[in-house]
């Protein structure tokens, strides 16, 4: 199993620009998540899903979008980046109800100039 | 919502000494309460946990304790050594279908030697 795989590792974009991280995970996880890590107030959730077809809005999602289509992939979209935006990205998955057994992929560095 | 405090966000003890680190929580309905790992780079892993109905649990070096009537859990560190140097996270939530984890703003733990 790889595991939960992350692209790209760095990023940078302009403010205005339009870009997707993708997630995704080979272990058949229903629950997939995003958080965002910011110094000094860790991991926020931005998004989340429990299943394919359903997403859900988490602590922190103005500014991004979601989809499911599969159950293996999870994407972020940032529709129009702002600096505000600049973090460092982390997906996450594990089986429905066993929040015990989250696992985290290795992060994106994002940032917008 | 949960709002989870952590404290203190720098810790730096030499090799062999024994490190604190306490979060508190504040909803009183959360029952699970792990901690997590994060190496320079790389996703947070989880390293122990706690449920609500468990007073201590120790997993050799490691262990955590938990003060339900005071809301607030610790991680105990014993005999540090310098692979233990990272950022500590800890979190509150609860297990089940809709379970969602709130975490802590994060330790970075230093061993010197």
């Amino acid at each position: 199993n790889a595991g939960v795989t992350q692209t790209p590792k760095f990023q940078v974009l302009k403010t205005g620009q339009s870009m997707t991280l993708q997630c995704a995970q080979d272990m058949n996880h229903e629950y997939m998540s995003w958080y965002r890590q910011d110094p000094g107030m860790g991991l926020r959730l931005i998004h989340y899903s429990v299943g394919a077809g359903i997403t859900d809005q988490g602590e922190v999602p103005n500014g991004y979008n979601v989809s499911r289509s599969t159950t293996e992939d999870f994407p972020l979209r940032l529709l129009s980046a702002a600096p505000s935006q600049t973090s460092v990205y982390f997906c996450a998955s594990r089986k429905q109800g066993r929040v015990h057994e989250q696992y985290f992929g290795p992060g994106t560095r994002l940032t917008v100039t | 919502g949960e709002n989870v405090e952590q404290h203190p966000s720098t810790l730096s003890v030499q090799e062999g000494d024994s490190a604190v680190i306490k979060c508190t929580y504040s909803d009183s309905a959360s029952n699970y309460f792990p901690w997590y790992k994060q190496e320079l780079g790389k996703g947070p892993q989880l390293i122990i946990d706690i449920r609500s109905n468990v007073g201590e649990k120790k997993d050799q070096r490691i262990a955590v304790t938990l003060n339900k009537t005071a809301k607030h859990f610790s991680l105990h560190i014993t005999e540090t050594q310098p692979e233990d140097s990272a950022v500590y996270f800890c979190a509150a939530g609860y297990t089940g279908t809709a379970s969602k984890l709130t975490f802590g703003t994060g330790t970075r733990l230093q061993v010197t030697l």
